[in-house]
């Protein structure tokens, strides 16, 4: 099965400035979608950005980007300009473009905390 | 953007009992459904797969007589928690994939049921 690892449990952030969370995986498979999910206060599961394996343009989302390595199989979401609302557990997750399942798996999670 | 609810958004039972969660999708047709489990400060464990019209799939370790998955239709699916325990007590998020022709057939999450179990 596929693993998807995300090394950073906590990061902290000032208004304002930069911040990078780091997710790594694990697959066989050369076709397969990544994403990064938010997930705040409320638990509601919110989209952030995909990001197609087949394409090799980084996906940018406004103020959100990924660094796609699909060599080492990296996958970084970059924050810009973080605002106090960014503040939330953001999940790295797979899903396989070929596989009947479809089904995601999920990083452990990072919690972001913006600090004003 | 596709709309998926869940009902009810938290329930408190007896230990015992057994609680129904609802999962609908509210502006599009979703031939499968996910439930996922989430304890505190974790990620989420998938827990099924629930495809309209036919039985789920159940993850490894996961009791199917337990946790009871129905997907009558293409809007609605449903899990019940039978004779619900204090370690059943989490947050149950459910998923729904749209069925159209969208290359990478997103799922749009519920907002989840909290459970506990006294």
């Amino acid at each position: 099965a596929q693993t998807v690892t995300q090394s950073q449990p906590e990061m902290s952030v000032q208004e304002a400035e930069t911040v990078t969370l780091s997710c790594t995986y694990d697959t066989s498979e050369s076709d397969y979608y990544l994403f990064w999910y938010k997930q705040p206060p409320s638990r509601q599961m919110i989209l952030v950005i995909r990001q197609e394996a087949y394409k090799q343009q980084n996906a940018t989302e406004n103020r959100f980007s990924v660094n796609f390595q699909k060599a080492a199989k990296s996958f970084s979401l970059k924050i810009s300009d973080s605002q106090l609302g960014d503040a939330a557990m953001y999940f790295c997750a797979y899903r396989s473009a070929v596989s009947t399942g479809n089904q995601f798996y999920f990083g452990t999670g990072t919690s972001l905390t913006v600090i004003p | 953007g596709a709309v998926v609810s869940q009902h009810p958004s938290w329930v408190i039972c007896k230990s015992g009992t057994s609680v129904k969660i609802e999962c609908r999708s509210l502006d599009f047709q979703a031939t499968t459904m996910f439930w996922y489990r989430q304890f505190p400060k974790q990620s989420l464990m998938l827990m099924a797969t629930s495809n309209e019209g036919s039985k789920a799939t159940y993850e490894q370790g996961v009791e199917k007589d337990k946790f009871l998955i129905n997907h009558a239709s293409l809007t609605l699916s449903t899990l019940t928690v039978t004779s619900a325990h204090p370690e059943d007590s989490s947050f149950y998020i459910c998923s729904a994939r749209y069925s159209g022709s969208k290359a990478y057939n997103e799922q749009f999450f519920g907002p989840g049921t909290r459970l506990t179990v006294l």
